[in-house]
């Protein structure tokens, strides 16, 4: 299995320029994970689907991101407009189910708003 | 909902010393607890987890331990190796991954 594949592994935008983020999980893993990581914040869960349907969007932090799991290979995490703020690594993960199965990460989306 | 504290959130050790991380948790309920190193500019890798009913585990220079009264559990590093300077991140799991904050631990040659 080639694991958690996210694209693109680097984004470059100006402010208020719409970016989307995309994620294949690993395949029959029925949860997928969208994170937020930074120095300030760390490890920030900002959605969760189990089985393509969102269960806890509590921390996706506005309006301007957006998720959807269309079907079971295929995730995306849009956010617009974007602004210098949303500048991160944006890390997908998927599991087996949540609760007792680790995660497993892709290599994340290196986003850079200018 | 769950609250995991991780320390310390830097570490610094000597080659061949051992290092240790602890967490604690809040919800009783949480019943999963899976250690994470994430090395500079690469994603989170689970490295070894431990489930409720177990009290140790060990897999070759790592093991953790819990202590479900106390509700903590701790990473053991020993015979630390340059390669292992790395983030820690802890997590204790309910319906999701409540992760710690993260040790920066390094080893110094």
């Amino acid at each position: 299995d080639a694991g958690v594949i996210q694209s693109p592994r680097h984004e470059v935008t100006e402010m208020g320029q719409e970016v989307t983020l995309r994620c294949k999980p690993i395949s029959g893993h029925n949860s997928l994970f969208w994170y937020r990581q930074t120095m300030m914040r760390g490890l920030e869960l900002l959605i969760y689907f189990n089985n393509n349907v969102p269960i806890d969007d509590s921390g996706m932090p506005e309006d301007r991101f957006s998720a959807k799991m269309p079907n079971a290979s295929f995730s995306t995490l849009k956010i617009q407009p974007s602004e210098p703020r949303d500048s991160a690594v944006y890390f997908c993960a998927s599991s087996l189910q949540t609760g007792n199965y680790g995660y497993t990460f892709g290599s994340g989306t290196r986003l850079t708003v200018v | 909902g769950e609250n995991v504290e991780q320390h310390p959130s830097t570490l610094s050790v000597q080659e061949g010393d051992s290092a240790v991380i602890k967490c604690t948790y809040s919800d009783s309920a949480s019943n999963y607890f899976p250690w994470y190193k994430q090395e500079l500019g690469k994603r989170p890798q689970l490295i070894i987890d431990i489930r409720s009913n177990v009290g140790e585990k060990k897999d070759q220079r790592i093991a953790v331990t819990l202590n479900k009264t106390a509700k903590h559990f701790s990473l053991h590093i020993t015979e630390t190796q340059p390669e292992d300077s790395a983030v820690y991140f802890c997590a204790a799991t309910g319906n999701q991954f409540y992760f710690g904050t993260g040790t920066s631990l390094t080893v110094i040659p």
